[in-house]
């Protein structure tokens, strides 16, 4: 089955500068990969998603990029702002179904003001 | 956007009592729905996968029957904690996608602790 590794398990960053969190995965036939935010006590939240057909998606301060040939997949946060403390998943599909996803170990990212 | 309606969100329960969680799929029809666990500070770890009139399946280490899932509709998934302990104690999450191959919608999860 798939296994997923991410870095790393807790980030601090200054407000205003950037966040990078990056995760490995191990099924070649994976091709969907969702990043999900979740704060204290609530359920995660999809904050961005790739497919494989593409290299690089961004939303706003939010960049996710792949790279299939490496098996690896990153998030990328700009201009970071305190609202973006948070625990963040990525996740990748397991048994050839996108829908069921396993999840990395979690990165908790402080926001410093 | 789709919704997922899970219920109760908090359960307090003596050792040895059994708990039932609900999950709904509140306006679209689930034929799949996804039971993840969560202990503090750790990441959603997938307990099984239930499907609406079949038997649940359940990933390796999970013992069906500590934790019994019904689907008996297409809006409802229902994850029983039999005999609860201690170690049961954590927060319990529902997912269900749009559709196959869609992005998964999560319930606002339950959290369970069992004195």
């Amino acid at each position: 089955g798939e296994n997923v590794e991410q870095h790393p398990s807790t980030l601090s960053v200054q407000e205003g500068d950037s966040a990078v969190i990056k995760c490995t995965y191990s099924d070649s036939a994976s091709n969907y990969f969702p990043w999900y935010k979740q704060e204290l006590g609530k359920r995660p939240q999809l904050i961005i998603d790739i497919r494989s057909n593409v290299g690089e998606k961004k939303d706003q301060r939010i960049a996710v990029t792949l790279n299939k040939t490496a098996k690896h997949f990153s998030l990328h946060i700009t201009e970071t702002q305190p609202e973006d403390s948070a625990v963040y998943f990525c996740a990748a599909p397991t048994m050839n179904r996108d829908d069921k996803i396993i999840f990395g170990k979690g990165t908790r990212l402080h926001i410093l003001p | 956007g789709a919704v997922v309606s899970q219920h109760p969100s908090w359960v307090i329960c003596k050792s040895g009592t059994s708990v039932k969680i609900e999950c709904r799929s509140l306006d679209f029809q689930a034929t799949t729905m996804f039971w993840y666990r969560q202990f503090p500070k750790q990441s959603l770890m997938l307990m099984a996968t239930s499907n609406e009139g079949s038997k649940a399946t359940y990933e390796q280490g999970v013992e069906k029957d500590k934790f019994l899932i019904n689907h008996a509709s297409l809006t409802l998934s229902t994850l029983t904690v039999t005999s609860a302990h201690p170690e049961d104690s954590s927060f319990y999450i529902c997912s269900a996608p749009t559709a196959n191959n869609q992005p998964q919608h999560f319930g606002d999860g339950t959290r369970l602790s069992i004195l």
